[in-house]
Order: C-alpha cells, then sequence, then structure tokens
C-alpha cells in the first residue's frame, strides 16, 4: 500500500513569488495535516483539513492557506513568499483525527532565495 | 495554548548505554504519541499511549506515559548505532491539533 506521497520533493522559490505543495493521503484516510519544520528544528503545525473542510490552523499568517480535494488530496499555498519561509514542509494524513498516529510523506523542501 | 517541552534536546550516547528522554505538557493530554526522525528523514509514528500510568515496549524502547497524563518518557537501553536520530513526542491541543515537543536528538557515539 502506497503511504503518503509528496511533491515536488524540492522548491526553488524567490522573494514574492508563489508556491503550491501537494499532498496525497494513504489510501482511506480523510485527514490531512500540514507542518513547518524549519532546519534542525521541531515540528510546526499549519493546517489540518478534514473530510474537504479546514477543521483547524497553526499560528500562521493568512498567506499561508490551502485545500482539500474530493479525493482528500490536500495542497499547501504559500503566497508572498519570504526568506524565513524556507522550511521541510510535510504533509501527514491519520483515520481519524488525531489518535492513532499521523503517518508523514517524505516532505517538500521549499528554499527562498 | 498548550506547550509540549522535550528535555534533553541533545542526548549523546556511548554505545550499549541507556538514556531516557523526557516530555511534558502544560495540560493534561488524552493521548501522547512518539515520533521518530531519521537525519534526512520523516517523522515515523512509533506509538501511542493513552491510559494513565501506561508502559510499552517496542524490543528495547520502553514508553510511560504518567499518572497525571501530562508527562512521558522513552527510555532507550543498550543504545545502538540505528537509534540515531530525533525523537518527537507529541499531544493533542484543543481542535484536534497534534503538539510536537521539540524534540532530543540522539547522537551515538561507537
Amino acid at each position: 500500500e502506497a503511504g503518503v506521497t509528496q511533491s515536488p520533493t524540492h522548491l526553488i522559490k524567490t522573494r514574492g513569488q508563489q508556491a503550491t505543495l501537494r499532498c496525497s493521503p494513504i489510501s482511506g484516510h480523510t485527514s490531512v495535516y500540514w507542518y513547518q519544520q524549519a532546519l534542525g528544528l521541531g515540528l510546526q503545525f499549519l493546517l489540518w483539513y478534514d473530510e474537504g473542510e479546514e477543521r483547524n490552523r497553526g499560528n500562521f499568517p493568512p498567506r499561508f492557506s490551502g485545500r482539500q480535494f474530493p479525493n482528500y488530496s490536500s495542497e499547501l499555498n504559500v503566497n508572498a513568499l519570504e526568506l524565513e519561509d524556507s522550511a521541510l514542509y510535510l504533509c501527514a494524513s491519520s483515520l481519524a483525527p488525531p489518535g492513532g498516529g499521523l503517518f508523514f510523506g517524505e516532505g517538500s523542501r521549499l528554499t527562498v532565495l | 495554548g498548550q506547550q509540549v517541552m522535550q528535555i534533553p534536546q541533545y542526548q549523546h550516547v556511548q554505545e550499549g548505554e541507556d538514556f531516557t528522554t523526557y516530555c511534558n505538557s502544560s495540560t493534561t493530554l488524552s493521548n501522547i504519541q512518539w515520533y521518530k526522525q531519521r537525519p534526512g528523514g520523516h517523522p515515523v509514528f512509533l506509538i501511542q499511549l493513552v491510559k494513565s500510568g501506561e508502559v510499552k515496549k517496542q524490543k528495547r524502547l520502553t514508553f510511560q506515559f504518567g499518572e497525571a497524563k501530562k508527562n512521558s518518557s522513552l527510555h532507550i537501553t543498550a543504545t545502538q548505532t540505528t537509534d540515531v536520530g530525533t525523537y518527537f513526542c507529541a499531544g493533542p491541543a484543543a481542535g484536534n491539533k497534534l503538539t510536537f515537543g521539540g524534540g532530543t536528538r540522539v547522537l551515538v557515539k561507537p
């Protein structure tokens, strides 16, 4: 069974541009989570989607947004990129939030120059 | 808001020795989860503890949930080079937001 898949693996953008990251959850999982992990640091909660709805968001500015599609895949959009947005963006899925553990993808490494 | 703290931030261990890493929450948790992230990798779910005082073992790893459900520990015996990585604990906050601790980065000296 395929795990959580994320694309692209790496993305390089310049300040002010927009980035779109994509995530496909494990088959049967309806919840998708997005986390930001700056280099060498912990995981900061960004967004949680379940059944196509945004259920919760972390302490990030509105330029971080996303959506979940009817097939439960998700995308994360970051507008007006800033240098400090450079990080590993991790997507995770679960059967039922949040118990039972999150299953993470390999992540998308975003570099903002 | 809820805070989850882990100590130590770094753990240098001689191969074969034991060590413990600790996780403390500012609020009572319904459950605590542990993850391991290898260098260059992504977090991998290890275990979930739900009951007060619960202890679970996975080979050389022993996980414990505190009686007050506000703290947890991970004890690794006979550390091996395969144990290298960062160990995160995580607990659900209001709105089902899973909050991660800062992690304990484990370095093993052969």
